[in-house]
């Protein structure tokens, strides 16, 4: 069955980098996505990569996939206070499934 | 452009009670879901709509039913509230099902207890 698997918690200084992993099952997925969840609001769509892809960069995000090992990652260049909240990878193999969320915290 | 709203944004219900949460988006999409996030157990997926009049079940729909009788809603009900469906719930919507970046947009939330 479908299983997306991340470590709960996250505490970075701000300036660092800050690197959340996620590990997927299905191997059929077509896009990588993730979703960051401010406190209090809903989820939205960071960044997306394509399974065809092993890297792709956008501003401070860089997202790497290894399909071979079904492990995605996301990194956060100069980490801010503002980049606090709870990250969610996501694969849309036979269907879409959330990841149980990575909290991202960032202290002065 | 209000995305994607949900209503009401808090309840409390005492168990058995019956409840509806309304979702409502303004973009034109075919796909909507309500998805619950637990603590430690992320989104899951409880009913979702492909269009106008159409309903599925998701991965947790005991407990819950839904309808989708104009393109615009997707209305959540619980008919008997239990205090194991106390959560928040999220109404989501997508353009369609098909893997076109397939991003979703989601609602605030809403939180409800079931004392």
């Amino acid at each position: 069955g479908e299983d997306v698997e991340q470590s709960l918690f996250l505490s970075v200084r701000e300036g660092d980098s800050s690197v959340i992993n996620c590990t997927y099952t299905d191997s059929s997925s077509t896009y990588l996505y993730w979703y960051k969840q401010e406190p209090g609001a809903g989820l939205q769509l960071l960044t997306y990569i394509f399974s065809n892809m092993d890297m792709k960069q956008d501003q401070r995000l860089t997202v790497l996939l290894n399909k071979k090992d079904k492990h995605l990652s996301l990194r956060i260049a100069d980490t801010q206070t503002g980049d606090s909240a709870i990250y969610f990878c996501a694969e849309d193999g036979q269907k879409l499934v959330f990841g149980t969320g990575t909290r991202l915290l960032v202290s002065p | 452009n209000a995305g994607v709203t949900q209503t009401p944004k808090f309840r409390v219900l005492k168990t058995g009670q019956s409840m509806t949460l309304l979702c409502a988006q303004d973009m034109n999409h075919e796909y909507m879901y309500w998805y619950r996030q637990d603590p430690g157990m992320g989104l899951r997926l409880i009913h979702y709509s492909v269009g106008e009049g159409t309903t599925a079940k998701g991965e947790v729909p005991d407990g819950y039913n839904v309808s989708r009788l104009k393109k615009q809603n997707f209305l959540l009900g619980l008919e008997s509230a239990a205090p194991s469906q106390t959560s928040v719930y999220f109404c989501a919507s997508s353009s369609d099902g098909t893997t076109n970046t397939g991003e979703l947009f989601f609602g605030e939330g809403s939180r409800l207890t079931v004392l």
